[in-house]
This record gives structure tokens, sequence and C-alpha cells, in this order.
């Protein structure tokens, strides 16, 4: 099975900065791969998938990179309804999986 | 538009069983796979296998073999996931997420999903 390892698992930021979360697979996954952004008490909400491409009506302040086993969220500027939990997934196969979660809180 | 909506609370005794549904609109059901995610109290998401809308076979995550069981009935364009004797440990919100893809290189994502539904298991 396929393991996926986000960092940092918690991290604290102000409006307007620039953040980036890492999300690594234990194999190489080409580009199936996707990112969430989860509220408290809501379901996750799609931001990314195929590793780099925007959801339609996702902010495009939101963006993702990468191919294989080392994977790129990057906010460009926070905004306040940024602060969330974010979660990567690998879709490759049968079992899919996701990332332990990424916890982005106000400074 | 799509919209998939999940039914509400449930209080359960341990052994007991629960079924929750997950009732879809906007789109034509039997196109798109569904797939259900666990979320345990303050902790994150697991995925816990996806049944194909068309012809009705289920795909199990290890864990979820057994006790748990993923329906259809097509007729009103609902999913269910059924968890039979209930224990403590399942404790969650249960969530229901459309499997959308592309035809062309065979990507996947989870476009829409349910609200969630909190399953209790106590005594």
């Amino acid at each position: 099975d396929i393991q996926l390892t986000q960092s940092p698992s918690f991290m604290s930021a102000s409006v307007g900065d620039r953040v980036t979360i890492t999300c690594r697979a234990s194999q190489g996954i080409s580009t199936y791969f996707a990112w969430y952004q989860q509220k408290p008490g809501k379901a996750p909400k799609l931001l990314i998938y195929a590793a780099s491409t925007l959801q339609s009506g996702v902010p495009s302040r939101f963006s993702g990179s990468g191919s294989g086993t080392e994977f790129t969220l990057t906010i460009s500027s926070l905004q306040p309804e940024d602060f969330a939990t974010y979660y990567c997934q690998q879709l490759s196969g049968n079992p899919y999986s996701f990332g332990q979660g990424t916890k982005l809180e106000i400074k | 538009q799509v919209h998939l909506v999940q039914s509400g609370s449930e209080l359960k005794k341990p052994g007991a069983s629960v079924k929750v549904s997950c009732k879809a609109s906007g789109y034509t059901f039997t196109d798109y796979t569904i797939n259900w995610v666990r979320q345990a109290p303050g902790q994150g998401l697991e995925w816990m296998g996806w049944i194909n809308t068309k012809t009705g076979f289920a795909t199990y995550a290890q864990g979820f073999t057994g006790r748990f069981v993923f329906s259809l009935d097509t007729s009103v364009t609902t999913a269910f996931l059924q968890i039979s004797s209930l224990k403590a440990e399942d404790t969650a919100v249960y969530f229901c997420a459309r499997e959308d893809r592309s035809e062309i290189d065979y990507h996947y994502w989870f476009d829409s999903w349910g609200q969630g539904t909190l399953v209790t298991v106590s005594s």
C-alpha cells in the first residue's frame, strides 16, 4: 500500500503570507494526486487534482506541483478564509489513501 | 448542480447496525463511482472503499471488510453504507464522495462530497 506523509502537521502563518505544504508518497504515483481543504464540521473540498490542475471555482492563489513521490501545495497570499486543514490524497489504484493532514492556523 | 445529501446523525448501542444513505442529484447517478470516507473524532480522513454505481460491484479497503457493506438503490439515486456489529471505535463521521475522472489520462478525484453523517456508538 502507498503511504503519504505530509509536512508540516501544523503551521501558523499570517494573512498575506506565502505558504507551502509538502506531501511525500512511499512509491511513485505519477500525478494521480489531489489536495483538499477541510474546515471544522464541514466536508472536504477539492482544490487541486492531477497534481496541478485547479478545480473550477478555486481561487488562483492555490497551486499544486509535483510528480512521482513529491508534491507541494502553495497558497501564494493567505486569506482569512484559508485557515483550515489540508489533506493530500493519492489515487494511483486500490487502495486510495490520504495524508495525515496539515492544520494551518492564524499566527 | 451536483448534490450529495446524507442521512442524519445516528446514536447506536454496541452490537447494533446502522445504515447511512447518500442521495445524489444533479447528474446521471450511474456514470460516477461513489466512495466512502471515515473521519474519527479529531482525526484525519480514511478511505473505506468504493462502489461502482453501474454494476453495484464494491471494493473495500483493508480494515473495512466483513462488517461494512456498500449498496445502491439506483431507482432513487442513492448509495448506502451499512455497518453491522457496531463497536465504540466505529464512532466517526462518514462521508460519501463522487469520483470524477478524466477519460484521456485516467486521473481520478473526489469532486463532490456529502455533508457527512455522524455515527456515535455508545452504551
